[in-house]
């Protein structure tokens, strides 16, 4: 079946620093992929999507590319801040058949120091 | 627009205790949604909804029921809560198809002693 399999946390960086989240997925089908961010005691709020292959989703100064070939989707920003700190989810999203049906990645929790 | 809404926020049952998580949207989306979601195991599909009157099981489905009698409202019924059950709680909706976003709801934390 349809699974995500996302880089463990947690991750701690330096502010300015770069960012790497690993993502990579299997589907049977053609799926749109997902970035979600969370922060402290909030639900999970869209950071940005990729809905075919070479696709790249931005959103904030962070960026995904929907790669085919690797069957991955690796979230990446330049700078971080400290409000990037967050738990940041890949997702992917099954074709209609099921609706909307969503398959998320374990989370990654991400802490940027000052 | 309020977006998707959940009540309550905090909940604490004692085991064999029953109760219902409301979540309501206001984007006349078809597709709802109910996860939980433990440390380092994400988001699980507990059930779905496609549309009023039509709702289907996700993942972790056992030891909860929902129905949905409105485009706007599906709540979630836990039957005789356990402690295995003690988790965080979103509701979600979207338009039907792949590619659409999810909105999410800001959450039910239950604790069940």
């Amino acid at each position: 079946g349809d699974s995500v399999t996302q880089m463990e946390g947690p991750v701690t960086l330096s502010e300015e620093a770069f960012l790497t989240i690993n993502c990579t997925y299997t589907a049977t089908g053609y799926p749109s992929l997902f970035w979600y961010v969370q922060y402290p005691g909030e639900g999970l709020q869209l950071l940005l999507k990729a809905t075919k292959a070479d696709d790249k989703g931005s959103n904030k100064g962070f960026e995904a590319t929907y790669r085919k070939e690797t069957t991955s989707f690796h979230l990446e920003k330049g700078s971080v801040q400290v409000s990037d700190s967050a738990v940041y989810f890949c997702a992917l999203s099954d074709p209609p058949v099921t609706g909307n049906q969503f398959y998320f990645g374990t989370g990654t929790s991400l802490t940027v120091i000052p | 627009n309020a977006g998707v809404t959940q009540t309550p926020k905090f909940q604490v049952l004692k085991t064999g205790q029953s109760m219902t998580l409301q979540c309501a949207q206001d984007m006349n989306h078809e597709y709802m949604s109910w996860y939980r979601q433990d440390p380092g195991m994400g988001l699980r599909l507990i059930h779905y909804s496609v549309g009023a009157g039509i709702t289907d099981q996700g993942e972790v489905p056992n030891g909860y029921n929902v129905s949905r009698s409105t485009t706007e409202d599906f709540p979630l019924r836990l039957l005789s809560a356990a402690p295995s059950q003690t988790s965080v709680y979103f509701c979600a909706s979207s338009r039907t198809g792949s590619g659409n976003e999810q909105f999410f709801g800001p959450g039910t934390r239950l604790t069940v002693l």
